[in-house]
């Protein structure tokens, strides 16, 4: 089993959209959880990290769930400029090493 | 303020050469850490370095690598010798410290042919 688990996707969606993705994880210990945005041909970007108590940043919201080791993002009223990899990132183990999913990617259409 | 610099952008070589990927951290970081990335394995972590220190490099594929932070400003990988198999994006990566805000370079295209 992957440490960080994603859909793959694609998602396509119009623009105004409302999108959620999902990611889960194997490793209980885990101690931080993020969100990083991979635009094609460039490098992962930092989008928000996650909290136990959910947090949004304008439409962007991020939620955890440590009892089902289950961390998601929604993205309200999406944009063109959404369109990218979107990548679920764990922070875990004595080296505190970032894990990062496979990503979801998501298309957002005129 | 300058990022994190990889150089070069883009590699082309033969297998077996000998490959040399550079990155400079962001100043004043002290956590460095090397990905390669792929389309079959995604983001991998090869090796973490803490104030110029190796912490973990079990993700190195094999002897064929070998990385090395000679000081706070600067960071080699290095392929010897290189396989068609290694032809990855290589990223590197800094931080303040303890992997939680990491800031990646551009990339480094390795095509090994």
């Amino acid at each position: 089993r992957k440490e960080v688990e994603q859909d793959p996707g694609p998602f396509n969606v119009p623009e105004g959209a409302t999108v959620a993705f999902n990611c889960t994880y194997s490793n209980s210990a885990s101690q931080s959880f993020f969100w990083y945005r991979q635009d094609c041909r460039k490098e992962p970007k930092l989008l928000m990290s996650v909290y136990s108590s959910g947090n949004e940043d304008g439409r962007f919201t991020a939620q955890l769930n440590r009892a089902s080791q289950y961390i998601s993002l929604l993205i309200r009223d999406s944009k063109l400029s959404d369109s990218a990899t979107y990548l679920c990132v764990v922070l875990s183990g004595s080296a505190r090493q970032l894990t990062f999913g496979s990503g979801t990617q998501l298309t957002v259409l005129p | 303020d300058a990022g994190v610099i990889q150089s070069p952008r883009h590699e082309v070589t033969e297998m077996g050469q000998e490959v040399t990927l550079r990155c400079k951290p962001i100043s004043g970081h002290n956590s460095l850490f090397w990905y390669r990335q792929t389309m079959m394995r995604g983001l991998e972590l090869l090796i973490y370095f803490n104030n110029n220190v190796p912490i973990d490099d079990s993700g190195m594929p094999e002897d064929r690598f070998s990385a090395k932070m000679p000081n706070a400003s600067f960071s080699t990988l290095k392929i010897q010798p290189s396989e068609p198999r290694d032809s990855a994006v290589y990223f590197c990566a800094s931080g303040p410290g303890g992997g939680r805000e990491q800031y990646f370079g551009p990339g480094t295209r390795l095509t090994v042919t």
